[in-house]
């Protein structure tokens, strides 16, 4: 299986400043024959199930602030809140859907300092 | 609108089965793989199983291998889980999620299954 390891565990960040979580996975999750990274980024808010931010490891979701943006590739990826606004408090978590049993990254709880 | 919506969870013993029912609307449900993904009590989320969307091929994680299986009707659009000797660390809260061609996208609101004695 293919492991993804988040960092760090937990992040708190000045409103209106920025928050970057990194996800490293075990393996390679780009794909030769479209060139793209199968990696995906979910918010969850407390008692809420998990809402799609970024797939392909840099595409918005429709509906997604554009304070939100994905980077990176291969193996390294990158979630930036540019700005932090209150509603962003949040877990976060990556998922791999290269393979077709889905891995979770342990997640990156955000709080405002 | 895309909805779906767990239902069947609650409080069972150990060794012990459950059938969870995940009913969808709001899209063509045979066109869609659908998974399982599990969330215990301030816990990361464990993805469980997918049914591809004419319920031909089936894939699990290796901790429910064995004791889990996916099943789905599409007649109903309603994909199931039946969850075999249930164990305390089953314990969770268990959302079916639609699969999509370039990410699983919707999530149901879960449904709360207890494992105790």
């Amino acid at each position: 299986d293919i492991v993804m390891t988040q960092s760090p565990d937990s992040l708190a960040v000045s409103l209106g400043e920025r928050a970057t979580i990194n996800c490293k996975s075990s393996q390679n999750v780009l794909s030769k024959s479209n060139n793209k990274n199968y990696l995906a980024w979910y918010q969850q808010k407390p008692g809420q199930p998990p809402k799609v931010l970024i797939y392909w490891a840099s595409t918005r979701e429709s509906g997604v602030p554009d304070r939100f943006s994905g980077s990176g590739s291969g193996t390294d990826f990158t979630l930036t809140i540019s700005s932090l606004q209150a509603e962003d408090v949040a877990v976060y978590y990556c998922q791999q859907h290269y393979t077709t049993q889905r891995t979770f990254g342990q997640g990156t709880k955000l709080e405002i300092k | 609108q895309v909805q779906l919506v767990e239902s069947g969870g609650g409080v069972v013993q150990p060794g012990r089965s459950l059938r969870l029912s995940c009913a969808a609307s709001g899209f063509t449900f045979g066109s869609h793989a659908m998974h399982w993904v599990r969330q215990a009590p301030v816990k990361g989320l464990e993805w469980l199983a997918i049914i591809s969307y004419d319920g031909s091929q089936r894939y699990y994680a290796d901790s429910v291998r064995g004791r889990f299986t996916i099943s789905r009707d599409n007649s109903k659009n309603t994909v199931f889980l039946q969850l075999n000797s249930l164990r305390d660390e089953d314990t969770a809260v268990y959302y079916c999620v639609r699969g999509g061609a370039s990410v699983d996208d919707y999530w149901g609101q879960g449904t709360l299954v207890t494992v105790s004695s």
